[in-house]
């Protein structure tokens, strides 16, 4: 079993629908969790970071953390075509640790227009 | 403020060379980490670095290795390449996690092809 869950998609939505991507992990001691969004050819670029549980919201996105259910999401509201990209989710043991990540799979996204 | 800084972006080497990988991390940033990625494995951590030590060290072979500059750039090297090594390489730079702050920043990556 892999320590983290992800669904790999592809997941196909109409423009303006709210998106919805999830992970799953088997590892209680993870402290930081971070989604990632990757364009084809591109490194991964931060969208969002949150320490232990709770909610997190940054302009379209919100991201949840329920540590209790080890179970992460990304909320995307008012879904664009120029959102069509990779979702990757990460975690991290953090402070005093390490600052290695352990990744999904990545959840594959298409907006339709 | 600069992003985080890898090159080349793109190699074609032969199988049995060797190659080294070059990332500069954001300023002020002092902890380095590189990551492979394929297709059918994902993300996976290769290593990283802070103050000059390596710190942790992911399943690799020991044809894997780095480095850490004071300056806090970093190199990483493959020696005798194999077909398998064909893969998108991923630096990613962060503050201090023993701060507490574990955000890590990527590159573009550089893309590596075994021939």
């Amino acid at each position: 079993q892999k320590e983290v869950e992800q669904d790999p998609g592809p997941l196909s939505v109409p423009e303006g629908a709210i998106v919805s991507l999830n992970c799953t992990y088997s590892n209680s001691a993870f402290q930081y969790f971070m989604w990632y969004r990757q364009y084809s050819r591109k490194g991964p670029e931060l969208l969002m970071y949150t320490y232990s549980s709770g909610n997190k919201e940054d302009g379209r996105f919100t991201a949840q953390v329920d540590k209790s259910s080890k179970y992460i999401s990304l909320f995307i509201r008012d879904s664009q075509p120029s959102d069509s990209a990779t979702y990757l989710c990460a975690m991290s043991l953090g402070r005093g640790a390490t600052n290695k990540l352990i990744f999904g799979t990545g959840t594959l996204l298409a907006v339709q227009p | 403020k600069a992003g985080v800084t890898q090159t080349p972006r793109y190699l074609i080497k032969t199988r049995g060379q060797q190659v080294t990988l070059s990332c500069s991390p954001i300023s002020g940033h002092r902890s380095v980490s590189w990551y492979q990625q394929t297709p059918g494995q994902g993300l996976q951590f290769l290593f990283e670095y802070f103050s000059e030590t390596q710190r942790n060290k992911g399943n690799f072979p020991g044809r894997f290795s780095g480095r850490q500059f004071s300056n806090s750039r970093s190199e990483m090297n493959v020696s005798t390449l194999e077909l398998g090594d064909s893969a998108l390489y991923l630096c990613a730079s962060s503050v201090d996690p023993t701060g507490g702050n574990a955000e890590a920043f990527f590159g573009q990556g550089t893309r590596l092809t075994v021939v």
